[in-house]
């Protein structure tokens, strides 16, 4: 089973809406990571989890809040998102280390209006 | 900081022509890895290469790493409508942290 799972697959939230995207995987894998992609361009990494504990994050504004409640899931909190927060958002998992292979779930459309 | 640029940014063509395209940086990497992202799904490792000058065959894909370990090419050969998508290299040298290149976007027309 080499599957990121991503739900929903679709979300229109409203500026001032609490919403969660929520990424599960069964690989035994200790590193996850959300990405956001926009429109023809190439994913951003946003944070790392490394062991269920925040390892990297690359200055996202504090309106996205990860949290990863186990090994195998991996939530993203949003709150007063604004409209150019709409985005694919991405989660993926890997073993770790350099060079390993990271698995990409599909993706969760993100729409604020 | 963009460590990759990639080049071309899109590319459009007829089935059945060959393609090649680029993964520049002026950094040195111990291996750099290829994904494709196809429309709706989140990109996929078509390859890693580790050792400079190294060439990888995947059917009809033709990854190849530059000597110095700073570049990467890919060639595919007889373009398939299959294989649009968007090309991301990456280097694979960085922990945890995958930072993909400027992507391109390849289109292949029946």
């Amino acid at each position: 089973d080499t599957e990121v799972t991503q739900t929903p697959k679709h979300l229109v939230m409203g500026m001032t809406n609490k919403k969660s995207l929520k990424c599960e995987q069964h690989m035994g894998h200790r590193a996850m990571y959300w990405y956001k992609q926009k429109a023809k361009k190439p994913p951003e990494l946003m944070f790392v989890y490394s062991y269920e504990k925040l390892s990297i994050n690359e200055s996202v504004p504090s309106r996205f809040s990860p949290e990863c409640p186990n090994s195998s899931l991996l939530n993203l909190h949003l709150h007063a998102l604004q409209p150019e927060d709409s985005a694919l958002y991405l989660c993926a998992s890997s073993h770790g280390g350099s060079g390993n292979t990271i698995y990409f779930g599909e993706g969760s459309w993100l729409t604020v209006v | 900081t963009q460590l990759l640029e990639q080049s071309p940014q899109f590319l459009s063509i007829q089935e059945g022509e060959n393609l090649t395209v680029y993964c520049n940086s002026s950094s040195v990497f111990s291996s750099l890895q290829w994904y494709r992202q196809e429309p709706g799904e989140g990109p996929v490792l078509l390859v890693t290469v580790v050792t400079g000058g190294e060439v990888k065959k995947l059917k009809r894909l033709t990854f190849q790493f530059g000597d110095a370990r700073k570049d990467s090419s890919l060639h595919i050969t007889a373009a398939q409508p299959g294989d649009t998508g968007l090309y991301l290299c990456a280097p694979g040298s960085l922990a945890d942290k995958l930072i993909f290149g400027t992507g391109t976007r390849l289109q292949v027309f029946p």
